[in-house]
């Protein structure tokens, strides 16, 4: 069965700095796609950045990045020029190519003004 | 991306009363459709999985007499919470499925049970 965990429950960055939001995932499938989501309090969830598996170049959306080992199962999210509108809470999510997701426990971000 | 829609956005119920959650994929012809649960500042979990036309498959641990889903049409899935208790309030959320590349979500509902 496959696992994903977010060891971070809170995260903290000042307005305009970068933050680095970590996952780590389990899996004995070899295709598979990581994905970034974000929920604002209106719990709306809003995909931010996707990653298939068999493409080694990290994806990146504008002011988000990954950076994706897959060998260690590794999957980190990285918001540069951090923006109010970024605080949220963030979800690191797998699925495999039935479209089920899995999720991790999330991360709180709060970004300081 | 997926406009989905969910119908209400929130609801507030008796004890024992049963509660139906729409949920509609309105550009796009849904075959499979997850439903999550979602409990405060915790965790997105899926519940079931509906299949247009066939019975829906449920995570373990999850009531499929308690939770009745139907998906009588590609556009349309439902979600019934049969004679609802306190511990059955929460954020229900569908997402259409795809191909694994992306998942989109409904804006969600809240379930309160008094």
């Amino acid at each position: 069965a496959q696992t994903v965990t977010q060891s971070q429950p809170e995260m903290s960055v000042q307005e305009a700095e970068t933050v680095t939001l970590s996952c780590t995932y389990d899996t004995s499938e070899s295709d598979y796609y990581l994905f970034w989501y974000k929920q604002p309090p209106s719990r709306q969830m809003i995909l931010v950045i996707r990653q298939e598996a068999y493409k080694q170049q990290n994806a990146t959306e504008n002011r988000f990045s990954v950076n994706f080992q897959k060998a260690a199962k590794s999957f980190s999210l990285k918001i540069s020029d951090s923006q109010l509108g970024d605080a949220a809470m963030y979800f690191c999510g797998f699925s495999s190519n039935t479209g089920k997701l899995i999720f991790g426990q999330g991360t709180t971000l709060q970004v300081k003004p | 991306g997926a406009v989905v829609s969910q119908h209400p956005s929130r609801v507030i119920c008796k004890s024992g009363t049963s509660v139906k959650i729409e949920c509609r994929s309105l550009d796009f012809q849904a075959t499979t459709m997850f439903w999550y649960r979602q409990f405060p500042k915790k965790s997105l979990m899926l519940m079931a999985t509906s299949n247009e036309g066939s019975k829906a498959t449920y995570e373990q641990g999850v009531e499929k007499d308690k939770f009745l889903i139907n998906h009588a049409s590609l556009t349309l899935s439902t979600l019934t919470v049969t004679s609802a208790h306190p511990e059955d309030s929460s954020f229900y959320i569908c997402s259409p499925g795809g191909d694994g590349e992306t998942q989109y979500f409904g804006p969600g509902t809240r379930l309160l049970v008094l």
